[in-house]
């Protein structure tokens, strides 16, 4: 059984540059949510995806932009980036009805803006 | 006031020894509560679940007063594996986990 896998697991951009990230939620699960965790911080929510649609959104500019695919997989999109925006990005998986909020991470996509 | 405030630390203890980590939460609608592991340069995995009678797991002993919005982790009998940083998460039915920042545990021989 699969768990949560992300791609790439490190990536290196210039500022103004735009990045996509990519996760496959674990296997029975339908929804994706995405944080960004900064060095020395604990990940912040940026948004959630279910049935292929933006349900909830964090503190994060319109930069910020997603996807998710009839196969629950997701995409997280970063336009014009900038050095603030070097963090471990990390998606998580859940099952949207089963009344439990209980998150399973994948292993992050380390993205580094020079 | 942050939503979720925990002690950075970090906590340097010997094999054997007992520490307890606080946090304390502002939003008195949350329902949830977790104890995450998060190792150096890794994602944060599931430690417990925090509920309010108190729950045990082993060496891990996580409690819950809703009245003061004040979670606790105490880990007994310290190993060197348990070094790692602990989070402290809170949720509210449908809204999205919010985590403290973290309190880093070192474990030494």
């Amino acid at each position: 059984d699969a768990g949560v896998t992300q791609s790439p697991t490190h990536l290196i951009k210039t500022r103004g540059q735009q990045v996509t990230l990519r996760c496959s939620p674990k296997s029975g699960h339908d929804t994706v949510s995405w944080y960004q965790q900064a060095l020395g911080q604990g990940p912040q929510f940026i948004f959630q995806y279910y049935e292929e649609e933006e349900r909830q959104r964090g503190n994060f500019p319109d930069r910020f932009s997603g996807h998710q695919f009839p196969n629950y997989s997701s995409e997280l999109n970063v336009n014009a980036l900038l050095l603030g925006d070097s963090a471990l990005y990390l998606c998580a998986s859940s099952r949207w009805t089963s009344g439990n909020p209980e998150q399973f991470f994948g292993p992050g996509t380390r993205l580094t803006v020079l | 006031r942050k939503e979720v405030e925990q002690d950075p630390g970090p906590f340097n203890v010997p094999e054997g020894a007992t520490v307890a980590f606080n946090c304390t939460y502002s939003n008195s609608a949350s329902q949830s509560f977790f104890w995450y592991r998060q190792d150096c340069r890794k994602e944060p995995k599931l430690l417990m679940s925090v509920y309010s009678s108190g729950n045990e797991d082993g060496r891990f002993t996580a409690q819950l007063n809703r009245a003061s919005q004040y979670i606790s982790l105490l880990i007994r009998d310290s190993k060197l594996s348990d070094s790692a940083t602990y989070l402290c998460v809170v949720n509210s039915g449908n809204t999205p986990l919010v985590f403290g920042k973290g309190t880093r545990l070192s474990v030494i021989a």
